[in-house]
């Protein structure tokens, strides 16, 4: 257990409609970050927020967007879904050391788009 | 930016044999390079990882080769069990900056 949480598990939703996945980051860790990651494509960061603040944006598309709230948990926004947005979404929180990054993965939300 | 490449795509091994998985990176400022394991329906878990002031890092059975002037890196475990059949992941930074990583390796032991 990497002690980072994310809330749903799985989510089936429909072309058009909106959803918002959940991540808890390790105690004491800063950073979230969202990773898309679907059979062709590996993982593909989305996007890094720091402490409330973004500190890097990947692969984001505008229809999606995050934030991070005062108590470091973070909810990545889906919106106008798409069939091919359907993919694992995964979660990972890390505590920023100056010199490297190393981060721990969250279970990920598995999003279903019929 | 950073580009990593892995090899092989997947990977199949008796119980018992050596694995090595390489990766090769692109940016020469990249300090920090972590390998994760991924089972099926669970998040990738942080193996182990080696910093570029480093050459070689082990642990048990896996360890982790750095050739900086190649820029390249890579994985080994020893005496394979059932329970390493997983997808295997490598990736590069620099600082604290965000991870990019490599397209991942199906390594499958079998018995």
């Amino acid at each position: 257990d990497s002690g980072v949480t994310q809330t749903p598990k799985h989510l089936i939703t429909a072309t058009g409609q909106r959803v918002t996945l959940r991540c808890s980051p390790r105690s004491g860790d800063l950073s979230v970050y969202w990773y898309q990651q679907s059979l062709d494509q590996g993982l593909q960061f989305l996007i890094q927020y720091y402490n409330g603040e973004e500190r890097a944006k990947g692969n984001i598309l505008e229809r999606f967007s995050a934030q991070q709230f005062p108590d470091l948990h973070s909810e990545l926004n889906l919106s106008s879904l798409e069939l091919g947005d359907s993919a694992l979404y995964f979660c990972a929180s890390s505590r920023d050391r100056r010199s490297y990054n190393e981060q721990f993965f969250g279970p990920g939300t598995r999003l279903t788009v019929l | 930016g950073e580009n990593v490449e892995q090899h092989p795509s997947t990977l199949s091994v008796q119980e018992g044999d050596s694995a090595v998985i390489k990766c090769t990176y692109s940016d020469s400022a990249s300090n920090y390079f972590p390998w994760y394991k991924q089972e099926l329906g669970k998040g990738p878990q942080l193996i182990i990882d080696i910093r570029s002031n480093v050459g070689e890092k082990k642990d048990q059975r896996i360890a982790v080769t750095l050739n900086k002037t190649a820029k390249h890196f890579s994985l080994h475990i020893t005496e394979t069990q059932p329970e390493d059949s997983a997808v295997y992941f490598c990736a590069a930074s620099k600082g604290y900056s965000t991870l990019t990583f490599g397209k991942g390796t199906m390594l499958l032991v079998s018995p």
